[in-house]
């Protein structure tokens, strides 16, 4: 099992562009989640997938949307990229029984918008 | 906000002692969650403690937790330094699915 995957690895945009992070998991897991982490801080959820089918917002959502393509891909898109959306880029799954899900995590994508 | 408030910030100690990181929330959760973060990598599970529980065991890994001050302990004991990392602590709240994340501690042990 190659676990969660993230592509790319690295990307440099100019202000204003476009880009989509794409991550996809093999391990038939319900839950998907978009986090950004910034220098010497923990993670926060942009937004996440709960189910096949359903999207919601996270803590911060602004500037980014998502599309959970099927149970298996959820991606990540920046339609008009902004400094401020430097950052490294988690994507994560969980199977979601309730009680006791822990989340796995993807190599992450380092963004960095000029 | 972050639900989670990690102490201390930054730890170094010598191979063989002990560490110990803690960690507070504010609301009612299921359950609390430490995770672990190499440089440049993502973050990996380590432990999982239920809001009915006061201890759990892995390992050299001992988490505590007191859910009348809403706040854990992760212990390393006898740490190598190939513990070095940044350890979170994450809470999964009573009202959903979400996980929400401590800023983190920075423990570099040094041979």
């Amino acid at each position: 099992n190659a676990g969660v995957t993230q592509t790319p690895k690295f990307q440099v945009l100019k202000t204003g562009q476009s880009m989509t992070l794409q991550c996809a998991q093999d391990m038939n897991h319900n839950s998907m989640y978009w986090y950004r982490q910034d220098p010497g801080m923990g993670l926060r959820l942009i937004y996440y997938s709960a189910s096949e089918g359903t999207t919601d917002k996270g803590e911060v959502p602004n500037g980014y949307n998502v599309s959970r393509l099927n149970k298996r891909e959820f991606s990540l898109r920046l339609e008009s990229a902004a400094p401020s959306q430097t950052s490294v880029y988690f994507c994560a799954s969980t199977r979601l029984t309730g009680g006791e899900d822990t989340q796995y995590f993807g190599p992450g994508t380092r963004l960095t918008v000029l | 906000s972050q639900q989670g408030e990690e102490d201390p910030q930054a730890l170094s100690i010598q191979e063989g002692e002990n560490a110990t990181m803690n960690c507070s929330y504010k609301t009612s959760i299921n359950n609390l969650q430490w995770y672990r973060q190499n440089s440049g990598r993502g973050l990996v599970h380590l432990i999982l403690i239920r809001s009915n529980e006061r201890e759990k065991h892995s390992g050299r890994l001992r988490v505590t937790l007191d859910t009348s001050k809403k706040s854990s302990s992760l212990l390393i004991t006898a740490s190598r330094a190939a513990d070095t990392a940044s350890y979170f602590c994450a809470t999964e709240e009573t009202s959903g699915s979400r996980l929400t994340f401590g800023e983190g501690t920075q423990l570099t042990v040094n041979p």
